[in-house]
């Protein structure tokens, strides 16, 4: 059954620390998403990448978030520095351009204390 | 400005039917209608989508009118592993904008 991978499943750091997520894609799948998720915002699009290329990171803070797809099985999402109000749930999603579904991992759980 | 506007909250009984209507009243030609569902500690799953009329699988039926400005979620005879909360989104492709969803409570 293929999946969305997403590690680590659960990370708590000290503030000022850099945090790498990663996200492997469902195999086939050309356009990958990253999302966070917290009470007060909901879901929000931080990132949207078609064929590896990023065509909208409009929803990312650019301080201090990047986005990066170095193939096409890995999609990482890096904050340095972190802070506190960065704590949320991070979710990776994947499709393929011609469809109109996404299917989500099980998402990258956040503390920064 | 929301793209689809529906209920924050609903509670229903095991057994009952559930219906969410989500109002899209500036969708354009091009959109599909979908619907996720999302459990506690989990990622939003697909349920269903659609374009117009009705549409119908193994998990829920969505209805859609003729004016596409409006969509219902049908859940059958829910059960208690059905609370969750369910997004209503509309787009042309894959990049898909959630709103707030609708919070579904399924009692004993």
């Amino acid at each position: 059954d293929a999946r969305v991978t997403q590690t680590p499943r659960h990370k708590v750091t000290e503030m000022g620390q850099e945090v790498t997520m990663r996200c492997q894609p469902i195999l086939g799948h050309n356009t990958v998403f990253w999302y966070r998720q917290t009470m007060m915002q909901g879901l929000e699009l931080l990132a949207y990448f078609r064929n590896r290329a990023p065509l909208d990171d409009s929803g990312m803070p650019k301080d201090r978030f990047s986005a990066e797809m170095p193939d096409a099985t890995l999609a990482t999402l890096k904050i340095q520095p972190s802070e506190p109000r960065d704590s949320a749930v991070y979710f990776c999603a994947s499709g393929r351009y011609s469809g109109n579904t996404i299917y989500f991992g099980e998402g990258s759980w956040l503390t920064v204390v | 400005l929301a793209k689809t506007t529906q209920p924050i909250s609903m509670d229903s009984y095991e057994g009952q039917e559930v219906n969410i209507t989500c109002s899209h009243n500036n969708i354009a030609t091009n959109d599909y209608i979908t619907w996720y569902q999302q459990f506690p500690s989990q990622g939003p799953r697909f349920i269903i989508q659609g374009y117009k009329t009705k549409v119908t699988n193994e998990v829920a039926s969505l209805f859609i009118p003729a004016d596409r400005k409006s969509s219902t979620l049908s859940l059958p005879r829910v059960s208690l592993s059905d609370t969750a909360v369910y997004y209503c989104l509309r787009a042309a492709g894959n990049k898909l904008t959630f709103g707030g969803g609708t919070r579904v409570l399924v009692k004993p």
